[in-house]
């Protein structure tokens, strides 16, 4: 069954270093998505793309971040400054368009030390 | 303001006894997604649903349009049943608005 990738699992490091967290999206889906969960809170919405551009965007997402599908295939999203504060795990999705469901990949835990 | 609210936050129960998870929502949505969440952090989407009723297994998903609610069923729980629950919504659009999750522990 075709399922969500993401690398890394687990990125640790330093405040004000810039990371890029990496996802495949199931290869037929149109949209994609990238929520985040602080520790201990719900999950939030970060960002939705389609067809090369960002369709919706939440006040999280401010210009430290930025998201890119530079192949075709992969989908990432780049932090250009990390806080203590982006300490988090991420989540990607797809979704084909046709109906609402999402397909989650497994996650990215970024720790920001 | 689209906000999910799930009740109850924590829910503990002995193996075998029959669960039941509450969604609420105040403003007319598209869809309405449960989904499984294990210490491990990963997401399972268990049921998307507009209308009705959908069932999988020992899980049964309804979902009460006018009454803008939504419950998750699970039958004969077992402690392979335990994790974080998560009630989320599309609000008329493609985005998801999560509700706080409840945690679920079955007690063998």
């Amino acid at each position: 069954e075709p399922e969500v990738t993401q690398t890394p699992s687990h990125q640790v490091t330093q405040m004000g270093q810039e990371v890029i967290l990496r996802c495949v999206p199931i290869s037929n889906h149109l949209y994609f998505y990238w929520y985040r969960q602080i520790l201990g809170q719900k999950v939030e919405f970060l960002v939705s793309f389609y067809n090369n551009e960002i369709s919706e965007k939440s006040e999280i997402f401010d210009d430290q971040f930025s998201v890119e599908r530079p192949d075709g295939s992969n989908f990432t999203l780049k932090i250009r400054s990390t806080k203590l504060e982006d300490s988090a795990m991420y989540f990607c999705a797809s979704s084909s368009g046709t109906v609402y469901e999402q397909y989650f990949g497994p996650g990215t835990r970024l720790t920001v030390t | 303001k689209n906000e999910v609210e799930q009740s109850p936050q924590n829910l503990t129960a002995q193996e075998g006894e029959f669960i039941t998870i509450n969604c609420s929502y105040s403003v007319g949505i598209s869809a309405l997604h449960w989904l499984q969440q294990h210490p491990g952090g990963g997401i399972v989407s268990l049921f998307m649903l507009s209308s009705g009723k959908k069932k999988h297994g020992r899980l049964i998903a309804t979902i009460n349009i006018q009454e803008k609610h939504s419950s998750l069923h699970i039958t004969a729980s077992h402690p392979r049943d335990s994790a974080v629950y998560i009630c989320a919504i599309n609000f008329g659009n493609e985005k998801l608005t999560f509700g706080t999750g409840t945690r679920l522990t079955i007690i063998p």
